[in-house]
């Protein structure tokens, strides 16, 4: 069964401290691997796309790795702000064009001042 | 580009009635999906749709809920004789090869 792991549920951390969220995925044949961000009573907004041939993604202070042979990928976010605080979503595809994305129950993320 | 548009945003039904929850995908896609989120609980796929066809429904209730996307028109996501069960966050989404998906803000039916 092909399934999406995020750990930890949930992470506090000040203002100013980088850190790294984890996603686990059953089964390395992914097509594409995909990071989110939802805001409380939000919808989601697209982060990183990675690929399966890509080995990361940056996006200014966000860099997602991805790592196919043990079924990781992991979202570093670099001197975090008040403003980062939302819940992150991880969603992999496994086939091509047309098939649906698994997700995550993602991690969410507190940012203390 | 408007993106992804859903509506209502929010959408109150009593026990019983019908709750149809609307999605445009965005400008050149022809591909939907959508999916619910329970409370506390992560995005479960529910159907892919293009034009006229229904692709894939396997994470549909069997019961109760339908969907269409017309040739014409947003795509329609249905659900029958509402239950509080039914409660939750609704969104959809549409995909490309070099953006990934696009999901729409939502609509939370709350159903009393």
């Amino acid at each position: 069964k092909q399934e999406v792991t995020q750990i930890p549920a949930a992470l506090s951390v000040p203002e100013g401290e980088n850190l790294v969220l984890n996603c686990s995925f059953t089964d390395s044949a992914i097509y594409n691997l995909q990071w989110f961000r939802q805001d409380p009573g939000k919808g989601l907004t697209s982060l990183l796309l990675i690929q399966s041939s890509q080995r990361e993604q940056t996006s200014g202070r966000l860099n997602a790795s991805l790592d196919k042979s043990s079924g990781r990928s992991t979202l570093y976010i670099a001197a975090s702000q008040p403003g980062d605080s939302a819940t992150y979503l991880c969603a992999v595809r496994w086939g091509q064009a047309g098939t649906a994305l698994i997700f995550g129950k993602g991690t969410t993320l507190s940012v203390s001042s | 580009n408007a993106g992804v548009m859903q509506n209502p945003r929010h959408l109150v039904r009593r026990r019983g009635q019908e709750a149809r929850l609307r999605c445009s995908p965005m400008k050149g896609h022809s591909h939907v999906y959508w999916y619910r989120q329970l409370p506390e609980e992560g995005l479960k796929f529910m159907v892919y749709l293009q034009k006229e066809n229904i692709i894939d429904e396997s994470g549909m209730p069997k019961e109760r809920f339908s969907a269409e996307f017309p040739k014409e028109g947003p795509s329609i996501l249905r659900i029958q004789q509402v239950v509080r069960g039914d409660s939750a966050a609704y969104f959809c989404a549409s995909s490309s090869p070099s953006h990934g998906y696009t999901f729409g803000s939502g609509t939370r039916l709350t159903v009393v």
